[in-house]
């Protein structure tokens, strides 16, 4: 079955540094996502992507993140100065086309970011 | 008023009984609807759409509630593998999670 895949599983950086984290979506899929959940909290949305632009994205998404999908298969989130409160694990989910399978997002296993 | 609010919980039942709960949300403009799960750490698991007319996969029935704006999970015959956190989602112009219902089966 096929599934979206993040790397790296678990990321250790000091604060200021700049991360990327990488995800792999499933292959047909053409909407892509963030999303973010401090430990002990609710899942919550950061960025949607389709046709290599952003489509939406919230509060929480300011001008140190961005996002790219420097080939056809990877989608990358970017953190420019990381703070402390950047520690959270980060979650990539994809979708099919919204026509067939409106928003069945498909999550990757995630990847635990630790600012320090 | 939270987008989306749930009962956290948790919900501690004996295997082989049935367990419901709901999600309100608060736009009435949101257009799907679905459940999750969420096992310790990992990543939410797509459980189910939630369809206008209700809908049933197994031992799992959701139903969705537009005038009251609330959709509901009830799982019968409960296994001690249901014990996890049960995600809403709700989609309007943006897509808000639940903080989860948290159910754990007891042998």
């Amino acid at each position: 079955e096929p599934e979206v895949t993040q790397t790296p599983s678990h990321q250790v950086t000091q604060m200021g540094q700049e991360v990327i984290l990488r995800c792999v979506p499933i292959s047909n899929h053409l909407y892509f996502y963030w999303y973010r959940q401090i430990l002990g909290q609710k899942v919550e949305f950061l960025v949607s992507f389709y046709n290599n632009e952003i489509s939406e994205k919230s509060e929480i998404f300011d001008d140190q993140f961005s996002v790219e999908r420097p080939d056809g298969s990877n989608f990358t989130l970017k953190i420019r100065s990381t703070k402390l409160e950047d520690s959270a694990m980060y979650f990539c989910a994809s979708s099919e086309a919204q026509e067939r399978s409106p928003y069945e997002q498909y999550f990757g296993p995630g990847t635990r970011l630790t600012v320090t | 008023r939270k987008e989306v609010e749930q009962d956290p919980g948790p919900f501690n039942v004996p295997e082989g009984a049935t367990v419901a709960f709901n999600c309100t949300y608060s736009n009435s403009a949101s257009q799907s609807f679905f459940w999750y799960r969420q096992d310790c750490r990992k990543e939410p698991k797509l459980l189910m759409s939630v369809y206008s007319s209700g809908n049933e996969d197994g031992r799992f029935t959701a139903q969705l509630n537009r005038a009251s704006q609330y959709i509901s999970l009830l799982i019968r015959d409960s296994k001690l593998s249901d014990s996890a956190t049960y995600l809403c989602v709700v989609i309007d112009y943006k897509l808000s999670f639940g903080a989860g219902t948290t159910v754990t089966v007891r042998a």
